[in-house]
């Protein structure tokens, strides 16, 4: 597609139950970011895919965050038993490398907003 | 300064005033400071990339400097509109990670 797609756009759910958010990155960019932004927070760093590597797991807040990425492409993140804590704007990115990523930056998607009622 | 930070956290400002934002990064290991702009329910937007020490961008009202020695950047609006409504973000790239490190964004509103 032209831009990154994310959806849903919107998510309300109730606490202890399981979300799936999913992220469907430029096409040809080898590298997806997962970060999210509380209230009153920073663009918090989740996860990391780069092509056919391990992923960058090291920004996951719980071993209720995980996240997949199939065929090189689209991405589900997924949080398990969700707690009000985890309500936030999640946001994917895809970029073409690590060198497009410093040089460009990021193209981003316009999120998901998660609310845990 | 071992995190990207931002200040103000907020600001309000009457159309057609100045308005100015600072970044603060680690210096050690810098790569590249990006701006980015985020409207409410839409994706951020890229505004500038820069790298070297003494840098200036212009793209219509918005500019910004970087000084890469003492890890700061500046970003100006000259006579803001009330479509500047946004989030100024700033992410900090470094040779010895392979992801961006943002700041906690500048919520900036333009009242007409």
């Amino acid at each position: 597609g032209a831009g990154v797609s994310q959806s849903p756009s919107n998510k309300v759910t109730e606490k202890g139950k399981d979300v799936e958010l999913r992220c469907d990155p430029i096409s040809g960019h080898t590298a997806l970011y997962w970060y999210r932004q509380s209230l009153g927070q920073g663009l918090e760093f989740l996860i990391y895919f780069q092509g056919n590597s391990a992923p960058d797991k090291s920004g996951l807040p719980s071993d209720r965050f995980s996240a997949e990425r199939t065929g090189g492409s689209v991405s589900t993140l997924t949080i398990q038993r969700t707690q009000q804590e985890d309500s936030a704007v999640y946001l994917c990115a895809s970029s073409l490398g690590v060198t497009a990523i410093r040089n460009y930056g990021y193209t981003f998607g316009s999120g998901t907003r998660l609310t845990v009622v | 300064i071992l995190n990207v930070e931002q200040s103000p956290q907020s600001l309000h400002v009457q159309e057609g005033d100045s308005t100015n934002f600072t970044c603060s990064f680690p210096s050690s290991n810098f790569y590249a400071l990006h701006w980015y702009r985020w409207e409410t329910a839409k994706s951020p937007e890229a505004l500038f990339v820069m790298t070297l020490n003494g840098d200036e961008k212009k793209k219509g009202r918005i500019s910004a400097t970087l000084n890469t020695k003492e890890g700061y950047s500046y970003l100006y609006i000259k006579g803001s509109q009330p479509e500047d409504s946004a989030t100024y973000l700033c992410a900090s790239g470094s040779y010895n990670t392979d992801k961006l490190i943002f700041g906690t964004g500048t919520r900036l509103q333009v009242f007409p």
